[in-house]
């Protein structure tokens, strides 16, 4: 069993939807707590980062962490177009070491 | 403000053969780490450098080894390609390698062994 769990979809939705991506992980030493977003053959781009429980927003973006569930959340509200891409969620512990899920594919059509 | 940047972009090598990747870190960043990313996989680390030293070491071979110079730049060496080692190769900087500290991504080298 991998460290953090990702579906990978595709996952397809129209234009304006609000968007629900997730991550569950098994190691109860993550305090770190991140989302990249990577267009195709490009590196990851930094989205949101979040230290231990709680929500953060940032403009369409809100990530959220529940530590007691080891599970996190990114929800993107009005999706567009440009938002189509693969998102990756990450986290650490210590010595800022990541560790990723696999991906999960979004297709925002028009 | 230039963010972290790989060299080459692309390239092709034979099993067997040795290569050697190299990143420059973002501008204040002292920390360098490498991940591979095998096609529709989430990057796996290999290794951490800060202050010309190997910090952390992911589970991969001693085939896989590596550098940072006095400025911070670094690179990545593998030995004896194997087929499997095609991925996309990228290079991340951070502050210092203490928790907490934002992590960023360059575009990567993708590697391809034939």
């Amino acid at each position: 069993q991998k460290e953090v769990e990702q579906d990978p979809g595709p996952l397809s939705v129209p234009e304006g939807a609000i968007v629900s991506l997730n991550c569950t992980y098994s190691n109860s030493a993550f305090q770190y707590f991140m989302w990249y977003r990577q267009y195709s053959r490009k590196g990851p781009e930094l989205l949101m980062y979040t230290y231990s429980s709680g929500n953060k927003e940032d403009g369409r973006f809100t990530a959220q962490v529940d530590k007691s569930s080891k599970y996190i959340s990114l929800f993107i509200r009005d999706s567009q177009p440009s938002d189509s891409a693969t998102y990756l969620c990450a986290m650490s512990n210590a010595g800022n070491m990541l560790t990723f899920g696999g991906g999960t594919r979004l297709m925002v059509k028009p | 403000d230039a963010g972290v940047t790989q060299s080459p972009t692309h390239l092709i090598k034979t099993r067997g053969q040795q290569v050697t990747l190299r990143c420059s870190p973002k501008s204040g960043h002292d920390t360098v780490s490498w991940y591979q990313q095998a096609l529709g996989q989430g990057p796996q680390f290999i290794f951490q450098y800060y202050e010309e030293e190997e910090r952390q070491r992911g589970n991969f071979p001693d085939r896989f080894s590596g550098h940072q110079f006095p400025n911070y730049s670094s690179e990545l060496n593998v030995n004896a390609l194997l087929l499997g080692d095609s991925a996309l190769y990228l290079c991340a900087s951070s502050r210092d390698w203490t928790s907490g500290n934002t992590i960023y991504f360059g575009e990567g080298s993708w590697l391809t062994v034939v």
